[in-house]
């Protein structure tokens, strides 16, 4: 089965300027994530979604970050207007609902976002 | 809050060595417990999970036990491979409602040599 989708996998941008990453998840699965990833950092989830709905943004910064994910598949994370501090890895995981313990989250390759 | 602190790196080993990466972990309520690697230029990948304790996860040669006495879960090898040079991650989930998000270590490098 196709994996975790992500683009663009690079970029590159000026301070102040914004930038928009997309991911199309595993099919069928209802849950998905956005990690943050900073140099020499473990993953920090920005937001979860179940289907279209927000289940946890607690630690997104929403004066700035956006997310969305309209038809309860693929979804878009933008960053207006971008700092210094937003360079790291972007990435997006998902997972099937579950109601077990043991659910597993898929990683996509992620999107490496630099900041001048 | 939720935390996990992990062994720091990096780590170098000549092949056939014996592995351990520690991990510890901080939690509210009773977390699952995994590590996750990540091979240079791929995304993260699942490698083993425990859910309760005493449980021990396996994959590839890798083993972890949970041992909620001492609220660890510690990563071994008894003979590592060129191939098993990445980035492992230690991470917790703790169980309740509809919320699955992961807390992770910072991440140990290891570099095994032939």
């Amino acid at each position: 089965e196709a994996g975790v989708a992500q683009s663009p996998r690079y970029k590159i941008i000026e301070k102040r300027q914004s930038v928009a990453f997309w991911c199309n998840p595993i099919s069928g699965h209802a849950t998905l994530y956005w990690y943050q990833q900073i140099l020499g950092q473990g993953p920090k989830l920005l937001i979860q979604f179940q289907n279209n709905g927000v289940v946890d943004d607690s630690q997104l910064p929403k004066d700035r970050f956006s997310a969305e994910r309209l038809k309860g598949v693929d979804s878009t994370l933008k960053i207006q207007p971008a700092k210094l501090e937003d360079s790291a890895v972007y990435l997006c995981a998902s997972s099937l609902v579950a109601s077990g313990r043991a659910d597993t989250q898929y990683f996509g390759p992620g999107t490496r976002l630099t900041v001048l | 809050g939720d935390s996990v602190t992990q062994m720091e790196g990096p780590v170098t080993l000549s092949e056939e060595a014996c592995l351990t990466i520690n991990c510890t972990y901080t939690a509210t309520g009773y977390p699952s417990l995994f590590w996750y690697v990540q091979y240079p230029g791929e995304g993260l990948q699942l490698l083993l999970k425990a859910t309760k304790a005493d449980d021990k996860g396996s994959n590839k040669g890798f083993e972890a036990t949970y041992r909620k006495e001492t609220t660890s879960f510690h990563l071994e090898k008894g003979s590592v491979q060129v191939s098993d040079s990445a980035v492992y991650f230690c991470a917790l989930r703790t169980s309740g409602g509809s919320n699955y998000k992961l807390t992770f270590g910072k991440g140990t490098l290891l570099t095994v040599n032939p």
